[in-house]
């Protein structure tokens, strides 16, 4: 079975400085990962998503993660943030066949 | 808009009452799941059909249920409601499990 760390349970950071929000996974075989966002009152949304080949990838919003596997990491990153991306962030993984597992989520709130 | 619907988007009961939550998943998608999401118990996966079938159980209390029609949308029942119940539920919907899930916007149940 996979499992998720969000190493993080809140970030806070000024406008424009940039982030990273961890993400470790457990799991003896394929990976494919996943970030989503939910902004207040919403439902989750899909950042970007690593399926296979390159280890960057680029989401929406300019946010981008990297599939890091000797780490078992996918930390997801930007370089300049905005007040609007105050959210919370989930990360997950799953495996062929196996249904999504979530981390905690992380609470990135981004201050004037 | 997602793709993924549900409603109602609010829901006040009383203790002791019964209601059904309706998720109407992406056009294509087989797969629907089911998540509970709240302040002290983050988001836990509820239950998942395929095509009309369970296919997995996550931590769904014996006092709910659920189920997928012929013509793919899926009922979340709830009933002998407790206080704890109050909760945002979501569905969201995929083609596989290998790429992601797309999720409605939420019912929020509140119990009172």
């Amino acid at each position: 079975a996979q499992s998720v760390t969000q190493l993080d349970s809140q970030v806070p950071v000024f406008e424009e400085a940039p982030v990273e929000l961890r993400c470790n996974y457990s799991s003896s075989v394929s990976v494919y990962l996943f970030w989503y966002v939910q902004y207040p009152n919403q439902g989750l949304q899909l950042l970007l998503k690593y399926l296979s080949g390159s280890t960057l990838v680029k989401g929406i919003n300019g946010f981008e993660a990297e599939f890091n596997k000797s780490q078992t990491s996918f930390h997801l990153r930007k370089p300049s943030v905005h007040i609007s991306d105050t959210a919370e962030y989930f990360c997950a993984v799953s495996t062929s066949g196996s249904r999504l597992t979530f981390g905690e989520g992380t609470q990135l709130t981004v201050n004037p | 808009d997602s793709g993924v619907t549900q409603t109602p988007k609010h829901l006040i009961t009383a203790t002791g009452q019964r209601v059904t939550l309706r998720c109407s998943p992406r056009s294509g998608d087989l797969s629907v799941y089911w998540y509970q999401q709240s302040l002290d118990q983050g988001l836990q996966f509820l239950i998942q059909y395929y095509n009309g079938e369970e296919r997995a159980k996550g931590n769904i209390l014996e006092r709910f249920s659920a189920q997928q029609f012929p013509d793919l949308h899926s009922e979340l029942n709830l009933s002998s409601l407790e206080l704890g119940d109050s909760a945002l539920y979501f569905c969201a919907s995929s083609v596989g499990n290998n790429y992601g899930y797309t999720f409605g916007s939420g019912t929020r149940l509140t119990v009172v």
